[in-house]
């Protein structure tokens, strides 16, 4: 069974970098597929915020491009996301996924809260 | 890129079908057959209900259908049951090589 495990900090300053980890278990990266995030601010809906193949490739939301770095490390079959100069208006819940056009297995969310 | 369109909530009594609609445009929707709709109960993941415009991933009930003309996508969920309120997104690939969300529709039941 494929599962998802977020991990990282809660609470992020203005104008710093959130960065947040995903391992996968029960499949292996190498195999193929693309993994990606979405986010869902408090009471609102999902936004794709990107994604990546194991291969390095990614795509990204043209809206948070310039501040967005996705990475993957196969030998420790996980996946990053990194965002860079935060503010309120990226609170919100960040979840890890398997897929591309399409998303079939989830991450357990991580609330992210951008504040001082 | 703009958001696919939904409408903000839908109501139906137990036993009844309803259809969620969702509206794109050529460059997503209209584009390619990767729509897909998820279903997400309060505080938890979404859960992948529909893929590539119509088809259910195993173990989804059949009560859930999809459906495609043009630029607009559709969810019909026949036989409603207590457990299907619950808050439907729709998805879609674009000409771009990006995924876009509907805003996301509240069914009451």
């Amino acid at each position: 069974q494929v599962q998802l495990q977020q991990s990282g900090p809660g609470l992020v300053k203005p104008s710093e970098t959130l960065s947040l980890t995903c391992v996968v278990s029960g499949y292996s990266i190498s195999s193929g597929y693309y993994w990606g995030w979405v986010r869902q601010p408090p009471g609102k809906g999902l936004e794709w915020i990107g994604t990546i193949y194991h291969t390095g490739s990614t795509s990204y939301n043209p809206s948070l491009e310039s501040r967005l770095t996705i990475s993957v490390d196969t030998s420790k079959n996980q996946f990053s996301l990194k965002l860079s100069s935060v503010t309120a208006a990226d609170t919100a819940v960040y979840y890890c996924a398997r897929g591309r056009m399409d998303f079939d297995y989830w991450g357990q969310g991580t609330l992210v809260t951008v504040s001082s | 890129q703009s958001a696919l369109t939904q409408p903000a909530s839908v109501s139906g009594s137990p036993g009844q079908s309803i259809t969620i609609s969702c509206t794109g445009t050529s460059s997503d929707i209209g584009a390619y057959n990767y729509v897909s709709w998820y279903q997400q109960h309060p505080g938890k993941a979404p859960k992948l209900i529909i893929y590539d415009v119509t088809k259910r991933p195993s173990g989804v009930s059949n009560r859930f259908s999809g459906s495609k003309s043009v630029n607009t996508a559709s969810l019909t969920i026949s036989g409603l049951q207590a457990e299907d309120e619950s808050d439907y997104y729709c998805s879609s690939y674009t000409t771009s090589s990006t995924l876009v969300f509907g805003g996301g529709t509240k069914l009451t039941v």
